[in-house]
This record gives C-alpha cells, sequence and structure tokens, in this order.
C-alpha cells in the first residue's frame, strides 16, 4: 500500500514556539502539499512543492514556511505559534491520478 | 472566480434509506473531479476520479455521476459504516496541473 506518513497523531504546542511538522512519503511522487482543515473552511491550502527544494505558497502561508530537502520528505514550520493556528494539518502527495493525505495531525496552541 | 458548494452540510439517513450528495463547481477548464470519503480525526481517503461530464463510476453501495455544472455522488441501501464526511474536490486548468479546490464537505450519518 502506498502511503503518506505524519509523524505526530496529536501535538500540543506553546504561543510562540517553532513547530515542525514532518511528512514521508513512499511513493516517489514528484509533489507534495499542506492543507489545513477548519469546521465550515474545508481545506485550504498553505504550500505545495512541485521537487526537491522547489515550493509555492499556497493560499494561507502566512506564519508558515516549508522545507523540502529529499524528494520524499515535506516539512511544515510554524515559525512562532499562534491560537490561531490551532487545526488539523493534512499532508498530501500526488500524481496524475490524484491526491493520497496522510492521517492528519490535530495541533493546538495554547 | 472558482468555487466548489457542497450540499448538504449534513445527512441523517435511517440504514436503507437511499439518497444523494451533491458538489456543484464553477471552474475553468475542468480537468478533473474528486471524490473522498474523510473519517473524524483522519485524512481524506479516495474514492472516485471523473474526468468528463456523462462519466460514472461505482463502488460498493456508492456511485459518482457528473455533469458539466455539477457531480452527485449516490449512495444506495446505506449502513451505519458508510456514515463519513464526503469531500468534493475539482482540478482545473485555472489552478495548475496538480493543485485542487476542495467543497467544505457533508457530514453523513446513517441511523441503524
Amino acid at each position: 500500500d502506498v502511503k503518506v506518513t505524519q509523524s505526530s497523531r496529536y501535538l500540543v504546542k506553546r504561543t510562540g514556539e517553532k513547530v515542525f511538522l514532518e511528512c514521508v512519503q513512499d511513493m516517489d511522487h514528484e509533489n507534495m502539499f499542506w492543507y489545513r482543515q477548519d469546521p465550515g473552511l474545508g481545506l485550504r491550502l498553505i504550500y505545495f512543492s512541485y521537487d526537491v527544494k522547489m515550493k509555492e505558497k499556497g493560499d494561507i502561508p502566512e506564519g508558515y514556511s516549508v522545507s523540502r530537502e529529499k524528494k520524499e520528505r515535506f516539512s511544515l514550520i510554524l515559525e512562532s505559534a499562534s491560537t490561531n493556528q490551532t487545526s488539523m494539518y493534512l499532508c498530501a502527495s500526488s500524481s496524475l491520478l490524484g491526491y493520497t493525505f496522510g492521517s492528519g495531525t490535530r495541533l493546538t496552541v495554547v | 472566480e472558482d468555487q466548489v458548494t457542497q450540499s448538504p452540510e449534513a445527512l441523517r439517513l435511517q440504514e436503507g434509506e437511499s439518497s444523494s450528495l451533491n458538489c456543484s463547481y464553477t471552474v475553468s477548464g475542468l480537468r478533473g473531479l474528486f471524490w473522498y470519503r474523510q473519517d473524524p480525526g483522519k485524512g481524506p481517503e479516495f474514492l472516485f476520479t471523473l474526468y468528463s461530464a456523462g462519466e460514472e463510476k461505482e463502488k460498493e453501495r456508492l456511485k459518482a455521476t457528473l455533469t458539466k455544472k455539477e457531480s452527485f455522488l449516490h449512495i444506495t441501501a446505506p449502513k451505519p459504516e458508510d456514515s463519513a464526511t464526503y469531500l468534493c474536490a475539482v482540478q482545473a486548468s485555472s489552478t495548475g496541473t496538480y493543485k485542487y479546490i476542495f467543497g467544505t464537505g457533508t457530514r453523513l450519518k446513517v441511523l441503524a
């Protein structure tokens, strides 16, 4: 089975902390994505990457950065966590056939 | 502006009571329409991809159809294990090769 693995299912962080969310895929996909999902707002794209060391801003990049040093790994970084970044974070990789999502990281910032 | 709208927001069905979920879209140059199932606290799981009007796909009790303006996910004789949120997403020429526009989902609850 193809897989996208997110390193943590649940995280609790303090305001102002630097937070790293890790995502690894084993499908040799070039494209990877970070979304956040909030009730009533659906999935919103934060950043995506179409190649190693390449990245593009999505619809809501403010307060986030990303790193793609290896093809299989795409990291989301919250530079200084804030309470409004409390959310479900979903990583995905894609081929022409569609997206495969990870199981999500529920991040709570207190 | 590209937009994807799902209705209803929530749906409660009795076991065996068939119904349909709607996904309407306004985009420039549809490339594909995708249906996903999402269980609470988990990531979305792929169900179907539809590429052109008139196309239909089936899987167990689910059938997805596509017109030029909308897609339907028909659920025939649902069971409690079909309870989940169903997400629709669209890929269009305006969004690029791999970016999708997601709807906000329909929360389905099937009662035994």
